[in-house]
């Protein structure tokens, strides 16, 4: 079957760093995505990694290892703003996203 | 604003009935896609249309139908509502190769 696993939950302080990991296993794969959601909001597009490597966008970046079927999603100088939950999606052979559980991220001030 | 619109935003209704959700994708978008959302769980995927066609279902209810029409906006039929269908309801759309998917507000139903 494919699936992805995350974790459920990460705590963290205002300003510092957290990872948040995702590993995969799809019927192929084209892609892995990663998506905020605040609580009762509408998911939204924060990165996408085709390729093995790190991608960075403002405090955001996100990196993707084929070989090992994983990726992570890096927030820095994290914000009261962050907390939300963080979707990991796979493009899979069917050009479908499958969905991870999302990691529910909860700042401390 | 993604600029894709849903609509009802909330709908409340009894068990037994058959409600209709409505999407309209971003200008130019020919893909579709719903999603339920229960309460605290993840995106259970639906179903994906692609300029009016079907494209692939996910672990859609039979008692659930969709349609992507000629303007290309679409409407998620669900009939026979339990309790349990009880849920946020998500339109996405996508263009070109489908990489980013932007979501609608989506439409939370309330089966009492």
């Amino acid at each position: 079957g494919q699936s992805l696993e995350q974790p459920s939950e990460v705590t963290a302080v205002e300003g510092a760093i957290v990872q948040i990991n995702c590993t995969y296993q799809t019927s192929g794969f084209y892609g892995l995505s990663w998506y905020q959601q605040h609580d009762g909001g509408a998911p939204t597009f924060l990165s996408y990694n085709a390729l093995d490597g790190l991608e960075e966008t403002g405090r955001f970046s996100s990196f993707l290892s084929r070989s090992d079927s994983y990726g992570y999603l890096l927030l820095q100088e994290l914000q009261m703003k962050d907390s939300a939950s963080y979707f990991c999606a796979v493009k899979d052979s069917n050009y479908q996203l499958i969905w991870g559980a999302g990691t529910k991220l909860i700042i401390k001030p | 604003d993604s600029g894709v619109t849903q609509t009802p935003k909330h709908l409340i209704t009894a068990t037994g009935q058959r409600v209709t959700l409505r999407c309209s994708p971003r200008s130019g978008d020919l893909s579709v896609y719903w999603y339920q959302q229960s309460l605290d769980q993840g995106l259970q995927f639906l179903i994906h249309y692609y300029n009016g066609e079907e494209r692939a279902k996910g672990n859609i209810l039979e008692r659930f139908s969709a349609q992507q029409f000629p303007d290309l906006h679409s409407e998620l039929n669900l009939s026979s509502l339990e309790l349990g269908d009880s849920a946020l309801y998500f339109c996405a759309s996508s263009g070109g190769e489908g990489n980013i998917q932007y979501f609608g507000a989506g439409t939370r139903l309330s089966v009492l």
